[in-house]
């Protein structure tokens, strides 16, 4: 099995602020890695895929890197709608997701 | 653009099999376009992934619930169907199901919360 691991857990932010987020896997996905945003409540939403790709409608304020095993998801200036929790998800080997990462209000 | 809709129990008894269905519109199941999934939450925590089925009808499963899952379709009323056996506690979550047309989720179900509890 692929293990996915996030981090940091919680990030704690202010409005206007870049906040990255960092994916690692427990072996090679080569780009096949996605990101997505959920809120409480409600199911989660895809913003990039094959590491990199911005999903149709997402903000450019979001942004994707990386290759093989370490991938990074960066928010540039940090909108009140942004605030919620970012898993990855890779499709190299069948699926498997980080545990998730808490983007708060400072 | 796709639309899911899970459906089932709120609620089953341990040792039970849950059921849930999720009802597709705006594509069908026998697309050769995508794969459809089921995606599980537990309360507060995060995403696992359970297993997909293929327009073909191949399924494939997470290892590690593979011996309890079974994911069928049914065209003619163009659903997908979970069954989960065996239940306990451990498995209360919020099912969602999803569509991925490339190994990544980009429709996804509103979610329907099962809880296992006698």
């Amino acid at each position: 099995d692929i293990q996915m691991t996030q981090s940091p857990s919680t990030v704690s932010a202010s409005v206007g602020d870049s906040v990255t987020i960092t994916c690692r896997a427990s072996q090679s996905i080569v780009s096949w890695l996605a990101w997505y945003q959920q809120k409480p409540g409600k199911a989660p939403k895809l913003l990039i895929y094959h590491g990199s790709i911005l999903e149709s409608g997402v903000s450019s304020r979001f942004s994707g890197s990386g290759s093989g095993t370490e991938f990074t998801l960066t928010i540039r200036s940090l909108q009140p709608d942004d605030f919620a929790t970012y898993y990855c998800q890779q499709y190299d080997d069948y699926r498997s997701f980080g545990q998730g990462t808490k983007v708060e209000i400072k | 653009q796709l639309q899911l809709q899970e459906s089932g129990p709120g609620l089953v008894r341990p040792s039970q099999t849950l059921s849930l269905t999720c009802t597709v519109s705006g594509g069908s199941v026998n697309s050769t376009v995508y794969y459809w999934n089921w995606v599980r939450q537990h309360p507060g925590k995060g995403l696992e992934w359970i297993g997909y089925i293929f327009h073909s009808g191949s399924t494939y499963y997470n290892p590690s619930l593979e011996s309890r899952v079974a994911i069928s379709k049914d065209t003619s009323n163009n659903q997908f169907s979970l069954n989960l056996n065996s239940v306990t506690a451990a498995d209360t979550a919020v099912y969602y199901c999803a569509s991925a047309e490339n190994l990544y989720f980009r429709y996804w179900g509103q979610g329907s919360l099962v809880t296992v509890s006698s």
